[in-house]
């Protein structure tokens, strides 16, 4: 049983659409992190949320930390070719679990 | 700063063989966690190392051990070797230590691959 579960598992859009992403648990984690990993590379860390009910950009990525701290959302406005990927989330308690993933493909 | 580093990247050995998996963390950094990752579990928690010390250990078999130098390097060991150990194995720094919290950087991985 995963402890934080992604919807959806797989998403195939047009370049210039949006996109958001869920990340979804019933513990409640210290923090709360987003990976893009891309074929034969390790994650990368793209955005750290502590606080519940906070927002956080990284340019055209729009990340929120939900309230209760049990959730978090990674919203992509107009996704490029280059955003295609693995996109992970991972809660943080006394070690990091991560989220079954949500593979991303943006079509040129 | 040099990133964190994982050798070997590629290997393949067969069913009760055991296998060596290093990594290097980022400079100063004094925890190295590993990860295994496959199509079916995703990225599941392994151990995590630091200063010397194992912090955490997730839910797998003894076969998997590991430890880490004075240097901080890493090294993960697997023992008796089974076709479903056939994953990538990453290894992730951090300057802190078994909270769930800081920042992880991971390593290329090193895929295995048991036959």
């Amino acid at each position: 049983t995963q402890l934080l579960e992604q919807s959806p598992q797989f998403l195939s859009i047009q370049e210039g659409e949006n996109l958001t992403v869920y990340c979804n648990s019933s513990s409640v984690f210290s923090s709360l992190q987003w990976y893009r990993q891309e074929p034969g590379e390790g994650p990368v860390l793209l955005v750290t949320v502590v606080t519940g009910g906070e927002v956080k950009k990284l340019k055209r990525l729009t990340f929120q930390f939900g309230d209760a701290r049990k959730d978090s959302s990674l919203h992509i406005t107009a996704a490029q070719p280059g955003d295609t990927g693995l996109y992970l989330c991972a809660g943080g308690l006394n070690q990091f679990y991560f989220g079954t993933g949500t593979s991303l493909t943006v079509i040129p | 700063k040099a990133g964190v580093t994982q050798t070997p990247r590629y290997l393949i050995k067969t069913r009760g063989q055991q296998v060596t998996l290093s990594c290097s963390p980022i400079s100063g950094h004094r925890s190295v966690s590993w990860y295994q990752q496959t199509p079916g579990q995703g990225l599941q928690f392994l151990f995590e190392y630091f200063s010397e010390t194992q912090r955490n250990k997730g839910n797998f078999p003894g076969r998997f051990s590991g430890r880490q130098f004075s240097n901080s390097r890493s090294e993960m060991n697997v023992s008796t070797l089974e076709l479903g150990d056939s994953a990538l194995y990453l290894c992730a720094s951090s300057s802190l230590a078994g909270t769930g919290s800081g920042e992880q950087y991971f390593g290329p991985g090193t895929r295995l691959t048991v036959t």
